[in-house]
């Protein structure tokens, strides 16, 4: 029973970098979404789609943020260029379409920007 | 918008004894709570869920109560253990009914179970 894929699990980058960060949500879910955990904020979400369509994109700190879902399968959110302040474990969500709620969590990519 | 409020944000107890986290919510239609463990280097893990057309739900150590006229929701954990200690975070959602998706965490309460 294949959960959540989320990579890299680690990511170092330099300020300046582009980060590309990739999930793959379970088979079959329809909605996925891309969290940032910075242990002080908590829980923010950045970003969600159903099926191939951005939802919601309101939560994205700025403009450097971007995220896509191309083919309705996996997506990627792209930092571009990263800051010190993007320094954050992202966690990617999915679940099923209405009615159901109940959404699963992937293991996160940690992000430090040095 | 929803703002969901979670307390405390650190709890000690002694293994053995239960725990109990509080989280308090501001939109009245809201009506799906789910709470989330997060252990170190993980992704939240779902252990309980409560809608609004029950007041509590039970599953082995973990209970989660409702109380819909106050607007506030609590997770219980009896008989703790080493394993408990994580990081718990409560969230409060409006059903999935379009396309709204209205989950919104607590800032999380870091569990910490003393041997």
């Amino acid at each position: 029973d294949a959960g959540i894929i989320q990579s890299p699990k680690h990511e170092v980058t330099e300020m300046g970098q582009t980060v590309t960060l990739r999930c793959e949500p379970i088979f079959g879910h329809n909605f996925l979404f891309w969290y940032r955990d910075t242990f002080v904020q908590g829980l923010e979400l950045l970003s969600y789609f159903r099926s191939r369509s951005i939802i919601d994109n309101a939560g994205m700190p700025t403009e450097r943020f971007s995220a896509e879902r191309p083919d309705g399968s996996f997506s990627t959110l792209k930092i571009q260029p990263a800051e010190q302040g993007d320094s954050a474990v992202y966690v990617c969500a999915s679940r099923l379409a209405s009615p159901s709620v109940t959404k699963f969590f992937g293991p996160g990519t940690r992000l430090t920007v040095l | 918008g929803e703002n969901v409020e979670q307390h405390p944000s650190t709890l000690s107890v002694q293994e053995g004894d239960s725990a109990v986290i509080k989280c308090t919510y501001s939109d009245s239609a809201s009506n799906y709570f789910p709470w989330y463990k997060q252990e170190l280097g993980k992704g939240p893990q779902l252990i309980i869920d409560i809608r609004s057309n029950v007041g509590e739900k039970k599953d082995q150590r973990i209970a989660v109560t409702l109380n819909k006229t106050a607007k506030h929701f609590s997770l219980h954990i009896t008989e703790t253990q080493p394993e408990d200690s994580a990081v718990y975070f409560c969230a409060a959602s409006i059903g999935a009914g379009g396309g709204a998706d209205g989950l919104t965490f607590g800032k999380g309460t870091h569990l910490i179970i003393q041997p």
